[in-house]
């Protein structure tokens, strides 16, 4: 009865390196959605994909930021050169139909990124 | 754009107390809205959650919440809390014409003690 997995949990990278971040959704859902929490604030939505399509990015930064996921593995959220702005908690969640407002999202653990 | 608050941070409440959390969102057309809770440790997890029908919405663990729509609000209830109910709680807006953009509010820490 797996829910949707993270990993990993706590990452820690130094300014300029690259960050995976990896995300299993719920076994049958194919799709998936990526949020941010920066420190004292609410989850702010990245971006929402189906398998190999990328739906919606709009809440995703313009540069240094990517997302995928293929037709076999995870979903991966890539974020290129980091720095320290972007430490913070990155969500991952899934739903078995996704384009239908009613859809209920079932969320990760979680992982916790922070750059030196 | 849209917004969600949640104007409550902190709140510490007794074993048994009543519980009553605010959510104000601000987009005045068709709304599906939600409160997910997270207990230390674990992930986020759905309360309770409405799209239409009934303004009184029953969740898991006797937590309620009442849609007011002339008030754009969406506040939680519990009659009775208990030391299990400490938690990060969320509510979140998913507005018509957004597609599939979920607003989350900040949050809300709930401390009950024993």
């Amino acid at each position: 009865n797996a829910g949707v997995m993270q990993n990993p949990r706590h990452l820690v990278r130094r300014r300029g390196q690259e960050a995976r971040l990896r995300c299993s959704p719920v076994k049958g859902h194919s799709h998936v959605y990526w949020y941010r929490q920066l420190p004292e604030e609410g989850l702010k939505f990245m971006v929402y994909l189906q398998k190999e399509n990328i739906i919606d990015e709009s809440g995703m930064p313009k540069e240094r930021f990517s997302a995928e996921f293929p037709k076999e593995g995870p979903s991966i959220l890539r974020i290129q050169q980091v720095v320290r702005g972007d430490s913070a908690a990155y969500f991952c969640a899934s739903s078995p139909q996704g384009a239908l407002l009613t859809d209920t999202q079932y969320f990760g653990p979680g992982t916790r990124l922070t750059v030196l | 754009a849209q917004s969600v608050s949640q104007h409550n941070h902190h709140v510490i409440l007794s074993e048994a107390a009543s519980l009553e959390l605010g959510c104000n969102y601000s987009y005045g057309g068709t709304v599906n809205l939600f409160w997910y809770v997270q207990y230390p440790g674990q992930h986020l997890q759905l309360l309770l959650k409405y799209f239409s029908g009934d303004p009184l919405v029953k969740g898991i663990k006797g937590f309620e919440a009442e849609f007011i729509k002339s008030k754009f609000s969406f506040n939680l209830r519990k009659p009775s809390v208990q030391w299990s109910d400490t938690a990060e709680y969320f509510c979140a807006v998913n507005a018509g014409g957004t597609g599939n953009q979920f607003y989350f509010g900040t949050g809300t820490s709930l401390t009950v003690i024993p």
